[in-house]
């Protein structure tokens, strides 16, 4: 069966450090996957997209990686703050569906970034 | 004001009641979505819509309808609302393909 899957566990992490979330698919052939961002009772923000052809995208601090080999993208916070403290999503949109954005979600990681 | 507002953000209800959820958005995007989210799940499509002449179903799309009034204005129905289909409700917009999604802040439904 199809799936994307993030880790269902909190991700506590101290002040300063860098949180490394992960997404992982099966049975999808992804165009791309893109990132969001979730805070209790919001809708979802976007933060960054990456292609099946791309290795690595950086935004000031945050940076996505994409190994279409292992099936897997990795979404990282350096010097991470409290304000990080939010579910992290990943979503996906497979090549079969044509460039119509739709999109499939991984349930979310929750990053707690502790002072 | 926000870019794309839903109403209502919170609602209750009682099993079998006709509920219509309204997305109304600023941005001028042709595409827009309905997407329905529940604990521990991803976000799941329930219908797109590329223009007003174009509705598609998503992959939950049974025991739901919509409809495009005009390019900015995307309105979700449950014909006869359940238990289950309470739920947190999202309409989002897009202006292109591979291009981010634009989220509302969310319809709260709960089916009693």
């Amino acid at each position: 069966s199809q799936k994307i899957e993030q880790n269902s566990e909190a991700l506590n992490i101290q002040e300063g450090k860098t949180a490394t979330l992960t997404c992982n698919y099966t049975n999808y052939s992804p165009a791309y996957l893109q990132w969001y961002r979730q805070d209790p009772g919001r809708g979802p923000v976007f933060l960054l997209l990456i292609r099946e052809n791309e290795k690595e995208k950086r935004k000031e601090r945050l940076k996505v990686t994409f190994d279409t080999t292992l099936k897997q993208s990795l979404f990282h916070i350096t010097a991470s703050q409290p304000a990080d403290s939010a579910t992290y999503l990943c979503a996906l949109e497979p090549l079969e569906s044509g460039g119509y954005n739709k999109l499939i979600f991984g349930a979310g990681t929750r990053l707690a970034v502790h002072p | 004001d926000a870019d794309v507002t839903q109403t209502p953000r919170n609602r209750i209800t009682k099993t079998g009641k006709r509920i219509m959820l309204e997305c109304s958005q600023t941005k001028g995007h042709d595409r827009m979505y309905w997407y329905r989210q529940d604990p521990g799940l991803g976000l799941q499509l329930i219908y797109y819509s590329f223009d007003v002449k174009d509705i598609n179903k998503g992959e939950i799309s049974d025991g739901y309808s919509v409809s495009r009034q005009a390019q900015a204005k995307f309105s979700l129905s449950l014909e006869s609302a359940i238990p289950n289909q309470t739920a947190l409700y999202f309409c989002a917009t897009s202006d292109f393909s591979a291009g981010e999604l634009f989220f509302g802040e969310g319809s709260r439904l709960t089916v009693l």
